[in-house]
């Protein structure tokens, strides 16, 4: 079964890092690109960042550039959000996703964790 | 970044209703739109790529149209289990962007 586990989300204090993960099983993990999406509470979808099969290749939302880094260890099969300088405003569910071949498109989604930055 | 405005925001459908979202886009897509269905709680699900590309396993009730800037998704005789939040999503350009959502409520 094709599947995404996030981990690693809680509170945290502003200015405050914190680490996401996402355990990826039953597809070629390295094969495919992935990318974080998040969601405020109550609000749309946000994509927040990608980063191509290899790691060679990584995107990011303006919004996050300079604070949120994103990487994997495909020996692991997982990838990472790496979420320093914390706002308030980052507070949302953040789910990881695949992308498939042949298009930016999200095909297979996690279940979510939530970061909440809050003093 | 390209914009994308979703609408309506919100509608009121009955079960066996057709149900049309559009999407538009502040520039041009090609068909790099795809829409995706989210219930509450839950991770959104992939219903169509490419504009108008069904993904797997989505019924056949589920349509998508246009290019360009402008994009509808269709929903015809509206089933209880899809009363959801509906997102498109541009991918044409980085960084990649999402309409606002249209809640379809009973």
């Amino acid at each position: 079964e094709v599947q995404l586990v996030e981990s690693g989300g809680g509170l945290v204090q502003p200015g405050g890092s914190l680490r996401l993960s996402c355990a990826a099983s039953g597809f070629g993990f390295s094969t495919y690109a992935m990318t974080w999406v998040r969601q405020a509470p109550g609000k749309g979808l946000d994509w927040v960042s990608g980063i191509s099969g290899s790691g060679g290749s990584t995107y990011y939302a303006d919004s996050v550039k300079g604070r949120f880094t994103i990487s994997r260890d495909n020996s692991k099969n997982t990838l990472y959000l790496h979420l320093n300088s914390l706002r308030a405003d980052d507070t949302a569910v953040y789910y990881c996703a695949k992308i498939p071949a042949g298009g930016d498109v999200f095909d297979i989604w996690g279940q979510g964790t939530m970061v909440t930055v809050s003093s | 970044a390209i914009r994308i405005t979703q609408s309506p925001s919100s509608l009121s459908a009955s079960t066996g209703d057709r149900v049309t979202i559009t999407c538009r886009a502040s520039q041009g897509l090609s068909s790099y739109l795809a829409w995706y269905q989210q219930k509450p709680g839950k991770a959104p699900k992939l219903l169509i790529s490419a504009a108008s590309t069904l993904h797997s396993g989505v019924p056949s009730r589920f349509s998508g149209s246009g290019s360009g800037t402008d994009f509808t998704l269709t929903i015809t005789y509206l089933q209880s289990e899809d009363f959801a939040t509906y997102y498109c999503q541009q991918y044409h350009t980085y960084p990649l962007t999402f309409g606002g959502g249209t809640k379809v409520e009973i």
